[in-house]
């Protein structure tokens, strides 16, 4: 089953504008991970947020972690046609079962 | 490194015929993992080894499919005999400790006709 719920399933912007996707979860976790998908490729691992960090920055990518919530987004700034893809977000249901979401396809228009 | 390494990249089989994936994990990672993606299920962990030992494999979906993982560099997952319901990408994926990130492999489209 799936512990991971992204939102929205699909998003379409304009090339450099921000792109924000959401992920909800049920149980407590100890981390959660982003992970982006070209098509055709396999995973890419974006970014890793423990339980007791809020927010995380890499590069373009904002991801921010709510326990209290059991929610996280990932933002990406100033997107480009490279970062039209698939994005999973993926929590620890135990010591080293990860459970994706279905993900948000992002695509970006020049 | 290379990365993770998978092959075939494609394979298309007639149903009841035996089909072996292969998968090289990178060098000194410990845990390996072998996927399953579908557009109806998403994907879907099919079972995990670590240190070559297979630690949980809940996620295979029945006797039809097996796996090995005869040494640290190397990783089979076997189903046979295949059904057209089999038809996925499936991908192998590894990383250093057991809540590390993982590296994925390409993934092996398979096709069962």
């Amino acid at each position: 089953s799936q512990q991971g719920e992204e939102d929205p399933q699909a998003l379409s912007i304009q090339e450099g504008e921000n792109a924000t996707m959401n992920c909800s979860y049920k149980t407590s976790i100890n981390n959660l991970q982003w992970y982006r998908q070209n098509s055709g490729r396999g995973l890419v691992h974006l970014i890793l947020i423990r339980s007791n960090e809020r927010e995380k920055h890499s590069g373009r990518l904002r991801v921010t972690l709510d326990t209290s919530k059991k929610s996280s987004s990932l933002l990406i700034t100033a997107s480009r046609a490279a970062d039209t893809a698939s994005y999973f977000c993926a929590t620890d249901a135990s010591d080293y079962k990860l459970s994706f979401g279905a993900g948000t396809t992002v695509t970006v228009r020049a | 490194d290379a990365g993770v390494i998978q092959s075939p990249r494609h394979e298309v089989t007639e149903m009841g015929q035996e089909v072996t994936l292969r998968c090289k994990p990178i060098s000194g990672h410990n845990s390996l993992f072998w996927y399953r993606q579908t557009m109806m299920r998403g994907l879907e962990l099919l079972i995990y080894f670590n240190n070559n030992v297979p630690i949980d494999d809940s996620g295979m979906p029945e006797d039809r499919f097996s796996a090995k993982m005869p040494n640290a560099s190397f990783s089979t997952l076997k189903i046979q005999p295949s059904e057209p319901r089999d038809s996925a990408v499936y991908f192998c994926a590894s990383s250093l400790g057991t809540q590390d990130e993982q590296f994925f492999g390409p993934g092996t489209r398979l096709t069962v006709l």
